[in-house]
């Protein structure tokens, strides 16, 4: 069975600040690893994947992740975040060895607020 | 493309009354998935479909029933609603093959609560 740990249940953070949302998994297979955003009362968005390839992926609006396959990590990390960044951030796996793709796994969520 | 719809938004159940949750997508996704989202404990997976009369169970599925008639619709069924069902129940849909078959897509979520 996989799992998924997200550190941080609360992030705040002031407005143009760095910010680190930490995530770890753990699988006795290969996966797939996702970062999903979720703004107050919307759904969930897709925000960054790792599939394979380079180990450092980005998303459109800044934000990046790193796969660390020996610390079984996907950080998530922004270099300078604007009050619009509030949102509930989860880490997802997907487990490759069964083909499910369509199953994922979520961590509890990081709530970051951005303060201005 | 409306994308992934659910209905209703909002809705208050007594417990022991039935209801069904409605989610369609037009996409033409092969795979459809229901979770439900509580306070601290993430996302975790109801049931599943990987195509038109093929479900299976997730993480959580007692209390729940579904069924996969058409490609486009995922109806969620709870038979006799419970307080611990009170939760914000997310659809979502994936394409299950090309290159964002491991992308999954969801709806705007219903909020419901059994009294």
């Amino acid at each position: 069975a996989q799992s998924v740990t997200q550190l941080d249940s609360q992030v705040p953070v002031f407005e143009e600040a760095p910010v680190e949302l930490r995530c770890n998994y753990s699988s006795s297979v290969s996966v797939y690893l996702f970062w999903y955003v979720q703004y107050p009362n919307q759904g969930l968005q897709l925000l960054l994947k790792y599939l394979s390839g380079s180990t450092l992926v980005e998303s459109i609006n800044g934000f990046e992740a790193e796969f660390n396959k020996s610390q079984t990590s996907f950080h998530l990390r922004k270099p300078s975040v604007h009050i619009s960044d509030t949102a509930e951030y989860f880490c997802a796996v997907s487990d490759l060895s069964r083909g499910s793709n369509y199953k994922l796994t979520f961590g509890k969520g990081t709530l970051l607020t951005v303060n201005p | 493309n409306a994308g992934v719809t659910q209905t209703p938004k909002f809705q208050v159940l007594k417990t022991g009354q039935s209801m069904t949750l409605q989610c369609a997508q037009d996409m033409n996704h092969e795979y459809m998935s229901w979770y439900r989202q509580d306070p601290g404990m993430g996302l975790r997976l109801i049931h599943y479909s990987v195509g038109a009369g093929i479900t299976d169970q997730g993480e959580v599925p007692n209390g729940y029933n579904v069924s996969r008639s058409t490609t486009e619709d995922f109806p969620l069924r709870l038979l006799s609603a419970a307080p611990s069902q009170t939760s914000v129940y997310f659809c979502a849909s994936s394409p299950g093959q090309g290159q964002r078959s491991y992308e999954q897509y969801f709806g705007p979520g219903t909020r419901l609560t059994v009294t």
